[in-house]
């Protein structure tokens, strides 16, 4: 069975800092990925996806995440933070062998420092 | 551009009620699904229908049902509410089962008392 762990519950970082936001999978096969974001109050929106091929993939907002199968890792990165980045992110995996189900993480909370 | 619809937005029920939280998507995705959200434990899967006529138990079904009316429409009852199923709602679709991404309502949040 597919699950993610994302082991950060809070972060706090200035803004201008650098972000990586860490994810875990679990999965037999090749999975696919994705991060989605949640601002406070509304529902979510998909940042980037994994399918294959290039491991560093590119998103909406200046989010990159690069997969890592050795580490079984999908951590999502950006150079440098904006205060409109404070919000929650998840990180989700699917399978291709239960072909619809998507399994999210617990999520991660970002709050961006003055 | 109405993607995911869900309604109500907010309901209160008493412990023992029913109720059917309704979910609509216009973008003829083949895919939908039921999530709920609770406050550390991020998003949780409940049901999901992989294509019109077929749905499947996800992660925590108990205490649920639904039904994949037509291509749209994907609704969520609670036979008889109990207050652990206090939560937030998340209705989301998906144009196939593969390489695509979920498209999320903006939620219902549902206390129960």
């Amino acid at each position: 069975a597919q699950s993610v762990t994302q082991p950060d519950i809070h972060i706090t970082v200035s803004e201008g800092a650098s972000l990586e936001l860490r994810c875990n999978y679990s999965y037999g096969a090749t999975p696919y990925l994705f991060w989605y974001v949640q601002s406070p109050g509304q529902g979510l929106q998909l940042l980037l996806k994994y399918f294959s091929g290039d491991t560093l993939v590119q998103g909406i907002k200046g989010f990159e995440a690069e997969f890592k199968r050795s580490q079984s890792s999908f951590n999502l990165r950006k150079p440098s933070v904006h205060w409109s980045d404070a919000a929650e992110y998840f990180c989700a995996v699917g399978s291709y062998s239960s072909a619809s189900k998507i399994i999210f993480g617990s999520g991660t909370r970002l709050s961006i420092r003055p | 551009n109405a993607g995911v619809t869900q309604t109500p937005k907010f309901q209160v029920l008493k412990t023992g009620q029913s109720m059917t939280l309704q979910c609509a998507q216009d973008m003829n995705h083949n895919s939908m699904y039921w999530y709920r959200q609770d406050p550390g434990m991020g998003l949780r899967l409940i049901y999901y229908s992989a294509s019109e006529g077929t749905t499947d138990k996800g992660e925590v079904p108990n205490g649920y049902n639904v039904s994949r009316l037509n291509k749209r429409e994907f609704s969520l009852r609670l036979e008889s509410a109990a207050p652990s199923q206090t939560s937030v709602y998340f209705c989301a679709s998906r144009e196939g089962p593969l390489n695509t991404e979920a498209f999320f309502g903006q939620g219902t949040r549902l206390t129960v008392v």
